[in-house]
């Protein structure tokens, strides 16, 4: 399974962007790459995922790196209910149906 | 409520004893998950089914540890003898038809501890 690499932890404050960085440097071809992210006491919920463009989406846009080595989960203006553990997946044609999840990067909001 | 949903929410039981753990899945998705989770860590997957063919198992799927899916509905996870190093969030998640690139949406999870 490519690795990612997430830091462990960030911080933010209510109302501003986010930008959460996830580096994937050995991803091939046809990885896929999701953000799922677990809000305490919860289990993972899907946030985006794309495959070389930049998405949007209600929740968050992703933006991909031209050389797709790293991408960048960016939420426009945090929220409270934000702070959650983000992880950065990729899936690729062989096992695909499994998520592999890395440590993620825990994020926290600050009033 | 159409989520996913696991049952018990909690389970404490003793070292050597059986327990079984049941997923929902949402209504007509084909795809059903567990995942493990210890803490402080991210999930780790144990089996996926199609339907009701169980299609991968995870290395960390012990003998102990047997899952089901009969019908292609409800699973359910059984882990025999349990031990302590069995303690963990148990997780099941399950997708619809279609891309195996499909989100997956996961259940609120079961709570181990083993005494």
């Amino acid at each position: 399974d490519a690795k990612t690499t997430q830091p462990n932890s960030m911080e933010s404050n209510e109302e501003e962007p986010v930008h959460l960085p996830c580096n994937h440097s050995t991803i091939s071809g046809t990885d896929y790459i999701h953000w799922y992210r677990q809000l305490p006491s919860q289990g993972p919920e899907y946030v985006i995922h794309g495959l070389t463009s930049n998405v949007n989406n209600r929740m968050a846009s992703l933006a991909i790196a031209e050389d797709r080595k790293s991408s960048t989960l960016i939420l426009h203006r945090a929220t409270l209910r934000d702070a959650a553990v983000y992880y950065c997946i990729l899936r690729g044609i062989q096992g695909a149906q499994k998520l592999v999840f890395g440590q993620g990067t825990r994020l926290t909001i600050n009033p | 409520d159409t989520g996913v949903s696991q049952d018990p929410r909690h389970k404490i039981t003793k070292r050597g004893q059986n327990v079984t753990f049941r997923c929902d899945p949402i209504s007509e998705h084909n795809r059903l998950y567990w995942y493990r989770q210890t803490l402080g860590q991210g999930p780790e997957f144990l089996t996926y089914f199609q339907n009701e063919a169980q299609l991968e198992k995870s290395r960390l799927l012990s003998d102990r540890f047997s899952a089901e899916r009969p019908k292609g509905s409800f699973s359910t996870l059984e882990i025999q003898r349990t031990e302590q190093g069995d303690s963990a969030m148990y997780l099941c998640a399950s997708s619809p038809r279609g891309a195996v690139y499909n989100e997956q949406f996961f259940g609120p999870g079961t709570r181990l501890t083993v005494l």
